[in-house]
């Protein structure tokens, strides 16, 4: 099955600096990647996805590359402010696959000191 | 957007007794619901895929007859634990795909967090 790792754990960024989260998974086959930001007590949220036939999508303040020859992602927020402290966690998923599932990393804590 | 809500958002209850957590699709359908639990400061783990009309799929490791799963309709689905020991305390999360809308993203409920004493 799908092995998502996610570096770093922990990421502490000073207020209007960029902060980086990266993702490795280990299915070739998977060709989804979104991530979800997770404020404490409450449930994951979707701030951004891509799909393998791209390399780069933006929203905004957020970006996520994807090498798909290394198999691994990565999320990027410019200009942080103190309301993107929260833990982020990248996943994993074959699309047109029926219901496979979405493998999740372990999560990166971000601290936004202000 | 697609919303999808849990309720409840925490419950407190005595070891031995059952626990029923809703989630439900507020403004669309699905067909195919999933629980997740997290402990603290850690990842989600998938414990069931619940399919509207039929059985639910447990992962491995996950007790069906412990949690139960019930997809009644194509917006809501229930999660009972049963017999609940202190070990069960932990945040469960549901999530859905809207049926129509092709590879759909997950959306998730915000969670309950569960109890017992």
């Amino acid at each position: 099955g799908e092995n998502v790792e996610q570096h770093p754990s922990t990421l502490s960024v000073q207020e209007g600096d960029s902060a980086v989260i990266k993702c490795t998974y280990s299915d070739s086959a998977s060709n989804y990647f979104p991530w979800y930001k997770q404020e404490l007590g409450k449930g994951p949220q979707l701030i951004i996805d891509i799909r393998s036939n791209v390399g780069e999508k933006k929203d905004q303040r957020i970006a996520v590359t994807l090498n798909k020859t290394a198999k691994h992602f990565s999320l990027h927020i410019t200009e942080t402010q103190p309301e993107d402290s929260a833990v982020y966690f990248c996943a994993a998923r074959r699309l047109n696959f029926g219901n496979e599932k979405l493998t999740f990393g372990t999560g990166t804590r971000l601290t936004i000191i202000p | 957007g697609a919303v999808v809500s849990q309720h409840p958002s925490w419950v407190i209850c005595k070891s031995g007794t059952s626990v029923k957590i809703e989630c439900r699709s507020l403004d669309f359908q699905a067909t195919t619901m999933f629980w997740y639990r997290q402990f603290p400061k850690q990842s989600l783990m998938l414990m069931a895929t619940s399919n509207e009309g039929s059985k639910a799929t447990y992962e491995q490791g996950v007790e069906k007859d412990k949690f139960l799963i019930n997809h009644a309709s194509l917006t809501l689905s229930t999660l009972t634990v049963t017999s609940a020991h202190p070990e069960d305390s932990s945040f469960y999360i549901c999530s859905a795909r809207e049926d129509l809308v092709l590879n759909s993203p997950l959306h998730f409920g915000n969670g309950t967090r569960l109890t017992v004493t």
